[in-house]
């Protein structure tokens, strides 16, 4: 049973550039969450897709959007990159379904702007 | 709102002895708290979390955590320390015990276990 996968797993970016990062989530969860985990902090939420839409938001700008597909995978966009982006980024899945379950977390990407 | 307060973002402990990682939270709700562990170059694992039955937890790889409402603390321990539990450890709190809402995270505390 395939946990939740990320890729890439590293990256490499310019200031102003865009990217964008993907997750796939466990076998069965519907719920994708993205958290932001900055050098020396812990990880900050960023947002949540359930069924194709942004269902909660945290204190991030609009540069940051995402995506989730039909097959519950999603993706993280980031536009015009500031050096301060550079981060650990984490997927974490969940299934509405099962309300006492705990996110499970894939290994992230690792985006270093330059 | 709902924050999280880790105190030492490092602690050192020789194998055998006693892992004590301290996190206090402050939250408007009665909360839900979850202790992590992140090894390097990887993710977060779910350690354990309170969930408003037992106010003592167990969790995996012997670690256990007591919920203190008069105190607002959700400390970690482990009876004697073992060189693979060398990490980096982050307690979070939420408003629900899945995933239905977001996790805050304290700053997380780096246990270094010595031989």
């Amino acid at each position: 049973d395939a946990g939740v996968t990320q890729s890439p797993t590293h990256l490499i970016k310019t200031r102003g550039q865009q990217v964008t990062l993907r997750c796939s989530p466990k076998s069965g969860h519907d719920t994708v969450s993205w958290y932001q985990q900055a050098l020396g902090q812990g990880p900050q939420f960023i947002f949540q897709y359930y069924e194709e839409e942004e269902r909660q938001r945290g204190n991030f700008p609009d540069r940051f959007s995402g995506h989730q597909f039909p097959n519950y995978s999603s993706e993280l966009n980031v536009n015009a990159l500031l050096l301060g982006d550079s981060a650990l980024y984490l997927c974490a899945s969940s299934f509405q379904g099962a309300p006492n379950s705990p996110l499970h977390f894939g290994n992230g990407t690792r985006l270093t702007v330059t | 709102a709902q924050s999280v307060t880790q105190l030492g973002s490092h602690v050192s402990v020789s194998e055998g002895a006693l892992v004590l990682l301290r996190c206090n939270y402050s939250s408007s709700v009665p909360p839900y708290l979850f202790w992590y562990v992140q090894y390097p170059n990887q993710g977060l694992q779910l350690l354990l979390k309170y969930t408003s039955a037992a106010t003592l937890v167990k969790g995996i790889n012997g670690f256990e955590a007591e919920f203190k409402k008069s105190e607002t603390s959700f400390h970690l321990t482990k009876p004697s320390a073992h060189m693979s539990d060398a990490a980096e450890y982050f307690c979070a709190v939420s408003l629900t015990p899945s995933g239905y809402s977001t996790l805050t995270f304290g700053k997380g505390t780096m246990l270094l276990v010595s031989p």
